[in-house]
């Protein structure tokens, strides 16, 4: 299944930019992740959405806002970000949460 | 706490050589799933493989297999005469089917290097 689609693939922004990450998924799934992916860490969760409620919210700082309008829509809404937060950012959905995930390609952003 | 290792941070082989990734992992949950998945250069993971706690069936598919031992807390995937479109970074993950948390816990993946 490849049914997980992200844009834009490749984003350049400076620190004052205010930029949106989009995720949409056409698998028919009820939840959505956002993931970040650096160099030198694993994969980090950061946000959950289960029926279009966040779930979770793994101590992410606030620059980095999500908002999911419906099951098959994700977004993450960026501001004011730092160049520690260049990564590549993934989504993924899910039938449930617990089942199996389905990734998109990724953005990958670098902050300059 | 539910805990994924993969111990093998990189690994080269010459292509048709067959390669184990091995995955360890730590749950106090009786049932619980395990998946590998693959990420090519392109960044995108690619699903491989679920399977669940209750399930200790050796899996094959192609060149691929997946030895699930429980009583060593392993799920370690072969790829028999590898290929050079192999080479990318592999992920096991763990998820726990009572963990409310909502999350799977991914290893540091094992990123594989097939020579021509």
């Amino acid at each position: 299944e490849t049914g997980v689609t992200q844009t834009p693939r490749h984003l350049v922004m400076g620190m004052t930019n205010k930029k949106s990450l989009k995720c949409e998924q056409h698998l028919g799934h009820n939840a959505m992740y956002w993931y970040k992916q650096s160099a030198k860490k694993p994969l980090e969760l950061m946000f959950v959405y289960n029926f279009k409620e966040q779930t979770e919210n793994n101590s992410v700082p606030s620059r980095f806002s999500p908002e999911c309008p419906n099951s098959s829509h994700l977004f993450l809404h960026l501001h004011t970000l730092q160049p520690e937060d260049s990564a590549l950012y993934l989504c993924a959905s899910s039938r449930t949460v617990q089942e199996t995930q389905y990734f998109g390609p990724g953005t990958r952003l670098l902050v300059l | 706490a539910q805990k994924v290792t993969q111990a093998q941070t990189e690994i080269s082989v010459v292509e048709k050589e067959d390669v184990t990734l091995d995955c360890v992992y730590e749950t106090r949950d009786t049932t619980y799933y395990l998946f590998w998945y693959k990420q090519p250069p392109s960044g995108e993971l690619v699903f491989l493989i679920r399977r669940n706690s209750f399930d200790e069936q050796n899996e094959i598919s192609g060149r691929y297999s997946w030895n699930f031992q429980k009583s060593t807390s392993s799920f370690n995937f072969t790829i028999t005469a590898s290929q050079v479109v192999d080479s990318a970074v592999y992920f096991c993950a763990l998820s726990e089917a009572m963990n409310r948390d909502d999350k799977i816990i991914f290893g540091k993946g094992t990123r594989l290097h097939i020579l021509p």
